[in-house]
């Protein structure tokens, strides 16, 4: 069974860059065949997908995050990360990691982090 | 790119059918036959129910079933359930020279 998690600040000043990482278990990241993603839902609102990262270090990111949106993968330690910088508050979100099998199809998700953008 | 567009909310008595609509645009729902719909219960992460428009992954129920027509996409449930009750979010590709994924604005499913 796959599992994944996030892990990082849950507060991170305005300005400042937001990292997350995401560790994966039961299954390797660098067997291929998957897409490794990050998707956000603002409190009480909708989901936005950030962009995904193939192990071979491929990037994808949506075109309106994409200027400050940077996702890595680490195969060695079968983690992905994403770093969001200058954030503000409009970036308070829930934050998901998640395996994509390609074409949006998110098997498995971690369960959640809440990233607060605030001074 | 905007959300795709869905109900805000559907209801509907127990072991009855409903139908959530998704609506897009000729550059995703209508172009490609990759749309996903979520589940997500209360402070939980979302579930895939339904992926390329009509298929369901191993454990979703049949009682869910997907189509599309056009640039909209639909998800019915049929013989609802009390644990149905949740939200509901369908997902489009929607990138043309390089891969890019837009999510619909949610429905909130009430079983009365």
């Amino acid at each position: 069974q796959v599992q994944l998690q996030e892990s990082g600040p849950g507060l991170v000043k305005p300005s400042q860059t937001l990292s997350l990482t995401c560790t994966v278990s039961g299954g390797s990241i660098s067997s291929g065949g998957y897409y490794w993603s990050w998707i956000r839902q603002h409190p009480g609102k909708g989901l936005e997908w950030i962009g995904y990262i193939y192990y071979s270090g491929s990037t994808y990111y949506n075109p309106s995050l994409k200027s400050r949106v940077t996702i890595s993968v680490d195969t060695s330690k079968n983690q992905f990360s994403l770093k969001l910088s200058s954030v503000t508050a409009a970036d308070t979100a829930v934050y998901y990691c998640a395996r994509d099998d390609y074409g949006g199809n998110c098997d498995y998700w971690g369960q959640g982090t809440l990233v607060t953008v605030s001074s | 790119q905007s959300a795709l567009t869905q109900p805000a909310s559907v209801s509907g008595s127990p072991g009855q059918s409903i139908t959530i609509s998704c609506t897009g645009t000729s550059s995703d729902v209508g172009s490609y036959n990759l749309v996903s719909w979520y589940q997500q219960h209360p402070g939980k992460a979302p579930k895939l129910m339904i992926y390329e428009v009509s298929k369901r992954p191993s454990g979703v129920s049949n009682r869910f079933s997907g189509s599309k027509s056009g640039n909209t996409a639909s998800l019915t449930i049929s013989g609802l359930q009390a644990e149905d009750e949740a939200d509901y979010y369908c997902c489009s590709y929607a990138g043309s020279s390089t891969p890019y994924y837009v999510f619909g604005t949610g429905t909130k499913v009430t079983v009365l």
